[in-house]
């Protein structure tokens, strides 16, 4: 159980293209998802909380008009990067909640390798 | 604003080898602190939770301690295995659904 999805795996895109990124939580309910990004040999640095049906609460630095965050149902969160340029390459990885379990263990997805050319 | 050490960032042992991997942290105001695993390219594992209350907790040949005065948690690996090769992160979280704050990992390789 508790097993958390993400598409794709990895995109390649040109700059100046927008990028949408899923995250679902495939067998719990996820009232609480987060997205992050990790460069290489890097930490997981959080970017946003995404909270079912209201907006996403963004980190200092976080261009909440660049990476557009829309949390419409309980097991899915989505990740768009919007007229992405190469400095946008990254790993991003989303987690979730299981708000049945007492909410505490995020689990995590498997990531989206994403190169902008 | 919290801070997460690991140091060494890298490290390589034979296989069979007791380890111990270190995690360092600035606030000791945690509520809980986690490790994870991490396979080149992939997503997170859990491996262990430790709540602020707790000293240790164990699974399997993974066992991790927590001194929150001291801003300091260890997970010891016993006979390591080839197969345990990855990086592994700690990470700690202020309050019960805050958010959580990761180290950089430390890459661990274990020659066969």
């Amino acid at each position: 159980g508790a097993v958390v999805s993400q598409h794709p795996s990895r995109v390649i895109c040109k700059s100046g293209t927008s990028v949408k990124i899923e995250c679902r939580s495939l067998d719990f309910q996820a009232t609480t998802m987060f997205w992050y990004r990790q460069f290489p040999k890097q930490s997981l640095m959080l970017m946003a909380t995404s909270n079912e049906g209201s907006k996403a609460t963004y980190e200092q630095g976080v261009e909440k008009d660049k990476f557009l965050i829309n949390h419409a149902s309980l097991t899915l969160s989505t990740l768009t990067v919007t007229s992405a340029h190469p400095e946008d390459s990254s790993f991003y990885i989303c987690s979730a909640r299981d708000a049945g379990r007492g909410g505490e263990t995020q689990y995590f997805g498997p990531g989206t390798r994403l190169l902008v050319l | 604003k919290q801070e997460v050490t690991q140091i060494p960032a890298a490290l390589s042992v034979p296989e069979g080898e007791n380890l111990v991997l270190n995690c360092s942290f600035t606030d000791s105001a945690i509520y809980n602190l986690q490790w994870f695993r991490q396979d080149p390219g992939k997503g997170l594992t859990s491996l262990l939770l430790i709540q602020s209350s707790q000293r240790e907790q164990t699974s399997g040949r993974l066992n991790a301690s927590l001194d929150k005065s001291s801003g300091r948690s260890t997970l010891y690996i016993a006979a390591s295995q080839p197969g345990d090769s990855a990086t592994y992160l700690c990470a700690v979280a202020s309050g019960a659904n805050s958010k959580l704050t990761f180290g950089k990992g430390i890459t661990l390789s274990v020659r066969p």
